[in-house]
């Protein structure tokens, strides 16, 4: 069974840091690209970064573009998001997603929260 | 950066009806492979997104076949056929051929 389990989220003030975990199972994590999603309360969903399955293409949202940076450990089959300079406008759920096929995220972790307040 | 627009916003449909949701995006979808990288998903109250269709009309699998994609270019559609009580949610198309991804705004779906 696949799965996808984040962690890391919580209660920070503006100009703080979080870093975000997620770990899979279930499927050959070295074989796929992945995403971090946001979304706000409330609001839709926002995909701000994106990791190739060797580290070699990385994509960021202009929103967080210079501040959140991506990385993955395939030997712990673990996906990360370090965030620097919290925002206000940074609270949301984040959830990490498989990309298969290309351009679509089929799988889905159950998401954690980060507030910056 | 490519816009995906959504319509309806709010979508109230009484059970066992049809529903029909439009996407739309600023620019082609056709990435340079040849496929055309746009997906459904559906996010039920308190849940995570799902993925229902990719690639325009590919069903994933235990995705009920009432659920079907259409659609080429920069137009598309999810129709929902027959409409159930656990379709309630909100519904979101989302472009995968251009960095950065973009979701549309989300349609809701309610029982009428």
């Amino acid at each position: 069974e696949v799965q996808l389990v984040e962690s890391g989220g919580g209660l920070v003030q503006p100009g703080g840091s979080l870093r975000l975990s997620c770990v899979v199972s279930g499927f050959t994590f070295s074989s796929y690209g992945m995403y971090w999603v946001r979304q706000a309360p409330g609001k839709g969903l926002e995909c701000i970064s994106y990791i190739n399955s060797i580290s070699r293409v990385i994509n960021y949202a202009d929103s967080v573009e210079g501040r959140f940076t991506i990385s993955r450990d395939n030997a712990k089959n673990s996906l990360f998001l370090q965030m620097n300079s919290l925002r206000v406008e940074d609270t949301a759920v984040y959830y990490c997603a498989r990309d298969y096929p290309r351009g679509s995220p089929d799988y889905w972790g159950q998401g954690t929260r980060v507030t910056v307040s | 950066d490519v816009v995906v627009t959504q319509s309806p916003l709010s979508l109230p449909v009484p059970l066992g009806q049809s529903a029909s949701i439009s996407c739309r995006s600023s620019q082609s979808l056709v990435y340079t492979d040849g496929n055309t990288y746009l997906s459904w998903f559906q996010q039920r109250p308190g849940q995570s997104p799902r993925r229902l269709i990719y690639k325009v009309s590919n069903r994933d699998p235990g995705v009920p076949d009432r659920f079907s994609g259409s659609g080429s270019g920069t137009d598309f559609t999810l129709k929902i056929s027959r409409v159930e009580a656990e379709d309630v949610g909100v519904y979101y198309c989302m472009q995968g051929t251009h960095w950065p991804r973009a979701f549309g705004q989300g349609t809701k779906l309610e029982i009428k």
